[in-house]
């Protein structure tokens, strides 16, 4: 399995909080996502990042930020959490255009 | 971005083989076709992906259409554990700005 580990796994929080989420990895990829999944929806891009410090928005980005300050870290942060962003986070990792992502296990966050 | 489209269903039973198909008209010439599959309460997992040329592998092939405008991926022999949601993508050759976005997918049934 590739060496890619979210924490939380899961976390509830109150409306109006700041949350961070971690993506680590141990395979030295250049490339790291975030995804949302909402029931109906498939995973919905919200930042991507092609290198340390080198980040760029997804389809909805809208409420949250990034930060990669190192290859195997990639933070995502909801500055004030509200409801609509209760969802189930996953992280990915990938090297290139050619190779596979690996998918990391997912962080359900819950907001109250 | 060049979308793609895929039934929301399919059914198939056990130890059949399982042709999923995927329409990609818009697809540019430096489109990789990427599959993943998501199972239950799982992170998406890579399957396969090709650029012209049908490809195998260990999980699957992918059967290119000549034109590019749409694939099938061809599972060989079904089992319960390929049950899964799963997704055809087209991964942008953007060289420093690539980036996996997903449809809806296509739901699996096997039937015992």
């Amino acid at each position: 399995d590739a060496g890619i580990t979210q924490s939380p796994r899961h976390k509830v929080t109150e409306t109006g909080t700041p949350v961070t989420l971690r993506c680590h990895q141990t395979e030295n990829h250049r490339y790291m996502y975030w995804y949302r999944q909402d029931p109906g929806h498939g995973l919905r891009l919200i930042h991507y990042s092609y290198g340390v410090k080198d980040t760029d928005k997804g389809e909805v980005s809208d409420g949250y930020s990034v930060s990669r300050s190192k290859t195997e870290d990639f933070l995502l942060t909801l500055e004030s959490a509200t409801s609509s962003q209760t969802s189930v986070y996953f992280c990915a990792i990938s090297d290139s255009d050619s190779t596979e992502a690996f998918f990391g296990q997912g962080t359900r966050l819950t907001v109250v | 971005d060049a979308k793609t489209t895929q039934p929301n269903s399919m059914e198939s039973n056990e130890e059949e083989p399982v042709h999923l198909p995927c329409n990609h008209s818009t697809i540019s010439g430096t489109d990789y076709i990427h599959w993943y599959r998501q199972l239950p309460s799982q992170g998406p997992e890579y399957v396969i992906h090709g650029l012209t040329s049908n490809v195998n592998n260990r999980m699957a092939s992918l059967a290119i259409a000549e034109d590019r405008k749409s694939s099938t991926l061809i599972l060989h022999r079904a089992t319960l554990r390929d049950a899964a949601v799963y997704y055809c993508i087209l991964l942008a050759l953007n060289f420093g700005n690539e980036k996996l976005t997903f449809g809806t997918g296509t739901r699996l049934t096997i039937i015992p």
